[in-house]
C-alpha cells in the first residue's frame, strides 16, 4: 500500500500566520489516466474530516481561497495564507490513486 | 450535494455482531467506489473496506486487522453500502465513517466494542 508522510505532526501558528504542510508518497501518485489524485481534508474538532483540495490543487466549493495546493508526483503541499481560528483542527491527505486509498498520518494546527 | 447517513452503531459485546448502513445520495453513486473509515479516539484515520464499482467489478478491499471478520457490500439500486461486522474486539472499538473515495464523508456511527 502507498505510505503518505506528513510533516509537521503539529503546527503552532497565529491568526494571520502563512503555514504549510508537507506530505510525501512512497511511491508516483501520477495516475495512468494523467491525473493525480491526492487530496486535503481537514477534521475541525468534534466533526468529520471535510474535503478542501481535490487533485493537487482544486479547490472545493465554498472553501476560503486562502487554501491552496501544490506538489506532483510523490511531492505535495498543502498552504494556508493567513491562518483564521476555524481553520485549526487536523489535516489529512489521502491519495486515491493507487488502490487502496491510503491516508497520512496528520497535522494539527493548534493557536500559539 | 453529496450526503451520506450512517446508521447501525451502538454498543455490543465482545465476539458480537453489528451491520452498519450508509445511504448516499447527491451524486451518482453507481459510478463511484465506497470505503468505511474508522478513526479510535484521539487517533488518525484508517481504511477498514472498500467496495468498487460495478465498473471494476465490485472489488473489495479489507484491512489485515479486518479480515475474515467484516464484510462490505453495496445495492446500487437503493445507493446503499454496508458493513457487516461479526467477531467484533474491543480494539473495533471507533467513530466508523461512510465516505466517497475518501474525499466525502458522513458524520458517522460510534461501534463501541465492552463488555
Amino acid at each position: 500500500d502507498v505510505v503518505l508522510t506528513q510533516t509537521p505532526p503539529t503546527l503552532s501558528a497565529t491568526i494571520g500566520q502563512s503555514v504549510s504542510i508537507s506530505c510525501r508518497s512512497s511511491q508516483s501518485l501520477l495516475h495512468s489516466n494523467g491525473n493525480t489524485y491526492l487530496h486535503w481534508l481537514l477534521q475541525r474538532p468534534g466533526q468529520s474530516p471535510q474535503l478542501l483540495i481535490y487533485s493537487v490543487s482544486r479547490l472545493e466549493s465554498g472553501v476560503p481561497n486562502r487554501f491552496s495546493g501544490s506538489g506532483s508526483g510523490t511531492d505535495f503541499t498543502l498552504k494556508i495564507s493567513g491562518v483564521e481560528a476555524e481553520d485549526l483542527g487536523v489535516y489529512y491527505c489521502v491519495q486515491g490513486t493507487h488502490a487502496p486509498p491510503t491516508f497520512g498520518g496528520g497535522t494539527k494546527l493548534e493557536l500559539k | 450535494e453529496v450526503q451520506l447517513v450512517e446508521s447501525g452503531g451502538g454498543l455490543v459485546q465482545p465476539k458480537g455482531s453489528l451491520k452498519l448502513s450508509c445511504a448516499a445520495s447527491g451524486f451518482d453513486f453507481n459510478s463511484y467506489g465506497m470505503s468505511w473509515v474508522r478513526q479510535a479516539p484521539g487517533k488518525g484515520l484508517d481504511l477498514v473496506a472498500d467496495i468498487s464499482s460495478k465498473s471494476y467489478n465490485y472489488a473489495t478491499y479489507y484491512a489485515d486487522s479486518v479480515k475474515d471478520r467484516f464484510t462490505i457490500s453495496r445495492d446500487d439500486s437503493q445507493s446503499m453500502v454496508y458493513l457487516q461486522m461479526d467477531n467484533l474486539k474491543t480494539e473495533d472499538t471507533a467513530l466508523y465513517y461512510c465516505t466517497v473515495a475518501s474525499v466525502y464523508w458522513g458524520q458517522g456511527v460510534m461501534v463501541t466494542v465492552s463488555s
